[in-house]
């Protein structure tokens, strides 16, 4: 059974100040995913990861991924209030039908 | 394109009720998911599709029925209501096979049983 740990769940920032999310999987995957999810709204695909060594950079936001670690990190540079929301990761099971398991999420407040 | 609809938005049920929340897609998507997320549990998958006329169980799906007629609507059914279910229920679509499976999330629909 895959499971997907991410750390921390709780996160408060200072604007401008730098941080990592990080996720942890339990076996192998083909695809490990990002979201972002506002307050009573839907998910928002951020980064789609598909092979050891990714990485993708949108603003302020880059994900890495290490399959040999089974690691995938989500760093916030220089934070901004617009940033806070609820970063989910999210590992594709090989062989699935593309059928995802979901970390817990992490609730990010940057604060001014 | 309106990407992935749910209906309802919201629906109050009393223990004992049934109800059916409906999905629609646009995109031409073979694959279909319900999902449904708690506070502090992420998201868990309860019934998937891969096409017109399948489904699978998923992780959590005990209480709930699928079922996909039509390509672009995936049905998500309740037939007696508990309390355990309230909860906040997306639907997802995704392409198959291609370079990524990203799915694409609907807006939700919030259920609170009573």
């Amino acid at each position: 059974e895959l499971k997907v740990e991410q750390n921390p769940l709780f996160l408060s920032m200072q604007e401008g100040k730098n941080y990592t999310i990080y996720c942890n999987y339990s076996t192998t995957s083909d695809r490990l995913y990002w979201y972002r999810q506002d307050p009573g709204k839907s998910l928002e695909s951020l980064f789609v990861l598909l092979s050891n060594g990714a990485v993708k950079q949108e603003g302020r936001l880059m994900a890495s991924l290490d399959t040999k670690a089974r690691l995938s990190t989500l760093h916030i540079t220089a934070a901004v209030h617009d940033l806070s929301a609820t970063y989910f990761c999210a590992v594709e099971i090989r062989g699935s039908n593309y059928k995802l398991t979901f970390g817990k999420g992490t609730l990010l407040t940057v604060n001014p | 394109n309106a990407g992935v609809t749910q209906t309802p938005k919201f629906r109050v049920l009393k223990t004992g009720q049934s109800m059916t929340l409906l999905c629609a897609q646009d995109m031409n998507h073979e694959y279909m998911y319900w999902y449904r997320q708690d506070p502090g549990m992420g998201l868990r998958l309860i019934h998937y599709s891969v096409g017109e006329g399948t489904t699978a169980k998923g992780e959590v799906p005990d209480g709930y029925n699928v079922s996909r007629l039509k390509k672009q609507n995936f049905l998500l059914g309740l037939e007696s209501a508990a309390p355990s279910q309230t909860s906040v229920y997306f639907c997802a679509s995704s392409y198959a096979g291609g370079p990524s499976g990203t799915q694409y999330f609907g807006p939700g629909t919030r259920l609170l049983v009573l």
